[in-house]
């Protein structure tokens, strides 16, 4: 069974753009989840969606939204990019609670 | 408020011998505990996970402990091997969300040959 896929793997942007990020998850799971890695904070949960619904929200700003289309695969979107948004942004996919699968990151960079 | 904890940012160990790692959590209500190894510039790959009613669970040279009153959660791997060199995290589901996993900051672990 395939993985879970992320792209693009690598992205510049500069300040005041916005970015979208794209999630696959395995097939068959429902559950997409995206974290957001940094030196300082580690890995921290951005939101979680299931069904098309997002079931749970981490603490990070508006500008960070997310959605899931009914084949399961979701996107992540940036809007007003800040220098401190410059880190990997990882998706994770389950069959609906439990053991989370990671794919292998967006990095994104932030000039 | 950091409810997963790994108190040690990094460990050295020679090939074969044992290596430990541990993970301290605060929210009582966690329920079901993974360990991650994760490689720079990487996704995590999962390893293991034990729920909170066992106090262990063994896949091959991995084995996680769980000890509930304490709090206390440890990944043992044995015999350690170069290739094992990585950052494992510990990550907790439950506290009130069966859907997101609260990670602690990491250990990195060097398996010197």
């Amino acid at each position: 069974k395939a993985g879970v896929t992320q792209t693009p793997r690598y992205l510049i942007k500069t300040r005041g753009q916005q970015v979208t990020l794209s999630c696959s998850p395995i097939s068959g799971h429902r559950s997409v989840s995206w974290y957001q890695q940094t030196p300082g904070q580690g890995l921290q949960f951005l939101f979680e969606y299931f069904s098309e619904t997002q079931r749970n929200k981490g603490n990070f700003p508006g500008r960070f939204s997310g959605r899931q289309f009914s084949n399961s695969r979701s996107e992540m979107n940036v809007s007003t990019l800040e220098l401190g948004d410059s880190a990997l942004y990882l998706c994770a996919s389950s069959l609906d609670s439990g053991t989370q699968y990671f794919g292998p990151g967006t990095r994104l960079l932030v000039l | 408020d950091q409810q997963v904890k790994q108190n040690s940012p990094s460990l050295s160990v020679q090939e074969g011998r044992i290596s430990i790692l541990n993970c301290d959590y605060t929210n009582s209500m966690f329920d079901y505990f993974l360990w991650y190894k994760k490689y720079p510039a990487e996704g995590p790959t999962f390893l293991i996970s034990i729920s909170s009613i066992k106090d262990k669970n063994e896949d091959g040279r991995f084995t996680v402990f769980l000890n509930k009153s304490a709090k206390h959660l440890s990944l043992h791997i044995v015999p350690s091997q170069p290739g094992d060199s990585a950052v494992y995290f510990c990550a907790a589901l439950g506290g009130g969300s069966n859907y997101k996993l609260t990670f602690g900051k990491g250990t990195l672990l060097t398996v010197n040959p």
